[in-house]
């Protein structure tokens, strides 16, 4: 089956910077990559999405990159802001099923 | 976009007993809806398939006659934890795709905000 591995755990920023978060997939049949932010004792919310026929996404200060052959997608924040701490949470999904990562709690400092 | 309701939110209930959570599709029809467990600090982990007029399909290692689901519609799933025990306290989230128009169906899924179960 599918293995999302993601990186890192934990990742602190400060207030303006940039964030960027890594995830690498096994299955190459993969088609779909979504980010979902979860904030504490809430459900994940999907924030953007690539699918594999596509290499760069943006929306405002968020962004996602796919690279196919190397089978990994990364997720970039800039201008963060304090309220952008959450866990982040990536996932690879063939047909509908999602598998996610480990997430990765983002603190940014103000 | 669309939207994902659980019921209830929270739930506190005594070992023994047993528990049922909804999962509904609010303004979309779901003939599937996915039930995660996830426990503290970790990642969100499939449970179980639910499919609206079919029987369930459940992960390897998740106890079928423990975790009853039942998809009664095109917009309502539930998941009963029987005789819960205090291992099965965790925060159970369902989600829903809601299918593509093209051929090849890129499924966004939605999710439900949480049900925090705690046996006690």
């Amino acid at each position: 089956g599918e293995n999302v591995e993601q990186h890192p755990s934990t990742l602190s920023v400060q207030e303006g910077d940039s964030a960027v978060i890594k995830c690498t997939y096994s299955d190459s049949a993969s088609n779909y990559f979504p980010w979902y932010k979860q904030e504490l004792g809430k459900g994940p919310q999907l924030i953007i999405d690539i699918r594999s026929n596509v290499g760069e996404k943006k929306d405002q200060r968020i962004a996602v990159t796919l690279n196919k052959t190397a089978k990994h997608f990364s997720l970039h924040i800039t201008e963060t802001q304090p309220e952008d701490s959450a866990v982040y949470f990536c996932a690879a999904s063939l047909a509908r099923q999602l598998t996610f990562g480990s997430g990765t709690q983002l603190t940014v400092l103000p | 976009g669309a939207v994902v309701s659980q019921h209830p939110s929270w739930v506190i209930c005594k070992s023994g007993t047993s528990v049922k959570i909804e999962c509904r599709s609010l303004d979309f029809q779901a003939t599937t809806m996915f039930w995660y467990r996830q426990f503290p600090k970790q990642s969100l982990m499939l449970m179980a398939t639910s499919n609206e007029g079919s029987k369930a399909t459940y992960e390897q290692g998740v106890e079928k006659d423990k975790f009853l689901i039942n998809h009664a519609s095109l917009t309502l799933s539930t998941l009963t934890v029987t005789s819960a025990h205090p291992e099965d306290s965790s925060f159970y989230i369902c989600s829903a795709p809601r299918t593509g128009t093209s051929a090849r169906s890129y499924n966004e899924q939605f999710f439900g905000p949480g049900t925090r179960l705690t046996v006690l």
